[in-house]
């Protein structure tokens, strides 16, 4: 079975602060890839970043950093310096062999001026 | 324009009526899905489709059924709209076997009363 787990449902910063969204996934597949999706207020959801099961390399954007291991099942979520523009919800998803694309219940951010 | 299209964007309805959602997509992808947004939950998907021939269920299909007229287009209908299907419904395309990440619609906001 599939599974994407982000256990922390709501997280508050005060502006500046860096913040990590934890997102664990489940499935027996060995190829699949892993996504991070943004929902702002306006409701649109906007891609971020695609992660295949055979690239462990972690990648920066800007004040986005994402860590992949595969050993804990792990597909971490950092924003450095957090900004009032980066309070939304955030989704973490697993795309399978299938291409069947489940997704995490979300952890809404909320950066405080 | 949007290379995702979903209408209605709005719809109040009330309980037993039949509903139906389109979507429809200039991307020329050959995959598309439909999921269900409640808050809390995140994505819930209701249905996939690899193409016109083929439609696979998701994790939430009961209750409505859908219907793949051209690679353009992907239908969601709910045939005795209830209560609790009242949510915010998102289409979205893929490209490619495994690499290709969503691309949303911007959501339908469905009210059953």
């Amino acid at each position: 079975a599939q599974k994407v787990t982000q256990a922390q449902t709501e997280i508050s910063v005060v502006e500046k602060e860096d913040v990590t969204l934890d997102c664990v996934y489940e499935t027996r597949d060995t190829t699949y890839y892993l996504f991070w999706y943004k929902q702002p207020p306006s409701g649109e959801l906007v891609f971020l970043i695609r992660r295949n099961s055979f690239d462990e390399q972690n990648e920066i954007s800007g004040r986005y950093s994402w860590n992949f291991q595969k050993s804990t099942s792990s597909f971490n979520f950092t924003i450095t310096a957090s900004q009032v523009v980066d309070s939304a919800v955030y989704f973490c998803a697993l795309k399978t062999s299938y291409d069947k694309v489940i997704f995490g219940p979300g952890t809404s951010l909320s950066v405080i001026p | 324009d949007a290379d995702v299209t979903q209408t209605p964007r709005n719809r109040i309805t009330k309980t037993g009526k039949r509903i139906m959602l389109e979507c429809s997509q200039t991307k020329g992808h050959d995959r598309m899905y439909w999921y269900r947004q409640d808050p809390g939950l995140g994505l819930q998907l209701i249905y996939y489709s690899f193409d016109v021939k083929d439609i696979n269920k998701g994790e939430i299909s009961d209750g409505y059924s859908v219907s793949r007229q051209a690679q353009a287009k992907f239908s969601l209908s709910l045939e005795s709209a209830i209560p609790n299907q009242t949510a915010l419904y998102f289409c979205a395309t893929s490209a490619g076997k495994n690499t290709g990440e969503l691309f949303f619609g911007e959501g339908s906001r469905l009210t059953v009363l």
